[in-house]
């Protein structure tokens, strides 16, 4: 089954700490973007990257960062700098060329 | 200029009812507009999606109706069934390449037997 994964789909951490979200997709898409979700707010961008090793900041990059050291990884670490880290967030990816944009499943942090 | 402008927030139709959710837009350089549907505690999936050079697409009970002069477009959901009941985001991109998608605020629709 080709798709999207994020991993884990709840997380709780406490205030104050790192928190690394995974995803992997094995759709052979380039690109690969972080979202995050609010409610009333729809998705923001936080991070995207088009080819390995190189990534750029979207609209909401401030205390996010990213890696994307292999096609199928583009793993968001949610640093003690973000101010207010509870959100939903999400995953996806496009092929080369497409605008047609696919999600993974989410997950959803909260900081306690 | 990047925003997308999305209403209703929220709506409720009656099962057997049209639906209409309503997009607009400033930038011009826009020439890709999808809808994407998600379900509760999912990932968006797209719907639905156009371009200028049409002024309507329909894929089953979704139709696309767009005004490239006034720089709206909006979905129809005809036939409305309880298993639409989701939240409907309208976006816009550029086109080729990579083109940052710009997503309206979300439309959460439920639709009542």
């Amino acid at each position: 089954d080709g798709g999207i994964t994020q991993s884990p789909k709840y997380l709780f951490r406490k205030e104050g700490q790192n928190v690394t979200l995974s995803c992997e997709q094995n759709l052979n898409h380039d690109a690969m973007y972080w979202y995050r979700q609010d409610p009333g707010q729809g998705l923001r961008l936080i991070y995207y990257s088009q080819i390995v090793n190189d990534f750029q900041k979207g609209d909401i990059a401030e205390g996010y960062s990213v890696s994307r050291e292999k096609k199928e990884s583009f793993p968001l670490t949610v640093t003690s700098a973000q101010k207010n880290p509870t959100a939903f967030y999400l995953c996806a990816s496009s092929p080369r060329g497409f605008n047609e944009q696919f999600f993974g499943p989410g997950t959803r942090l909260t900081v306690l | 200029q990047q925003q997308v402008k999305q209403s209703p927030q929220s709506l409720i139709v009656q099962k057997g009812g049209i639906s209409i959710i309503n997009c607009a837009y400033e930038n011009t350089a826009f020439d890709y507009f999808p809808w994407y549907q998600q379900f509760p505690g999912k990932g968006p999936a797209l719907l639905i999606a156009i371009r200028p050079d049409v002024s309507e697409k329909k894929e089953g009970r979704f139709t696309i109706s767009f005004n490239k002069s006034a720089k709206q477009f909006s979905l129809h959901i005809m036939d409305s069934q309880p298993g639409d009941s989701a939240t409907y985001f309208c976006a816009a991109s550029g086109e080729g390449g990579y083109q940052k998608v710009t997503f309206g605020t979300g439309t959460k629709l439920q639709v009542i037997p």
